[in-house]
């Protein structure tokens, strides 16, 4: 199947430090989504993108969509004890492909 | 509004024993996606159902089966579980329009012994 590259696996980092993901495809796809796992729950959805370029934020993240349509970035400004959890990106081109996960730990 | 609710939440069993999870949406949403979820491997498809009444086998298909028993119902049956069946099953769903994301359930944690 389709491989999306995530990286990095995990990260410790500081309360107050900002977080830089991303994820990278050797296939084009339409839409770039990412996805907070809590433990014991379901991904919840953060951010979609749906156009080449495309800057969005939610509150203090931000993704993008990277030019090319191969990659897409997610950046968590000034980290708090609830970030914690594992961030997924997924990108669909009729269906759709998840990365293995960025595992976050923040160390208040 | 619950969105994606899958039951049971947790299961054992045992080698060789049969068992269905079930989920359901209230999003009106016409496609619907089984997903198993283990370590190192993010989330992998096992079967999808675009509409009601059509069924499509994922990534990992083998010693599963599905039933949209309606538009808001997508069943998973394992006929005879083995160990490596052991995971994390979610479902999602979502609306019919290309490329709109899709919206997980809890999960269901299953052990095979």
């Amino acid at each position: 199947g389709q491989q999306l590259n995530q990286s990095p696996q995990s990260m410790f980092i500081q309360e107050g430090e900002d977080v830089s993901m991303n994820c990278t495809s050797s296939s084009i796809f339409n839409t770039w989504l990412w996805y907070k796992q809590d433990p014991g729950e379901g991904p919840v959805l953060l951010i979609a993108l749906y156009k080449a370029g495309e800057l969005t934020s939610n509150g203090r993240l931000t993704a993008q969509f990277g030019i090319t349509r191969k990659d897409s970035f997610l950046n968590i400004s000034a980290s708090i004890p609830s970030d914690v959890g594992i961030y997924f990106c997924a990108g669909a081109h009729n269906q759709f492909y998840f990365g293995t996960g960025t595992s976050l730990t923040v160390i208040p | 509004n619950a969105g994606v609710t899958q039951t049971p939440k947790f299961q054992v069993l045992k080698t060789g024993q049969s068992m269905t999870l079930q989920c359901a949406q209230d999003m009106n949403h016409n496609s619907m996606y089984w997903y198993r979820q283990d370590p190192g491997m993010g989330l992998r498809l096992i079967y999808y159902s675009a509409s009601e009444g059509t069924t499509d086998k994922g990534e990992v298909p083998n010693g599963y089966n599905v039933s949209r028993l309606n538009k808001r119902e997508f069943s998973l049956r394992l006929e005879s579980a083995a160990p490596s069946q052991t995971s994390v099953y979610f479902c999602a769903s979502r609306a019919l329009h290309s490329n709109q994301p899709q919206h997980f359930g809890d999960g269901t944690r299953l052990s095979i012994l």
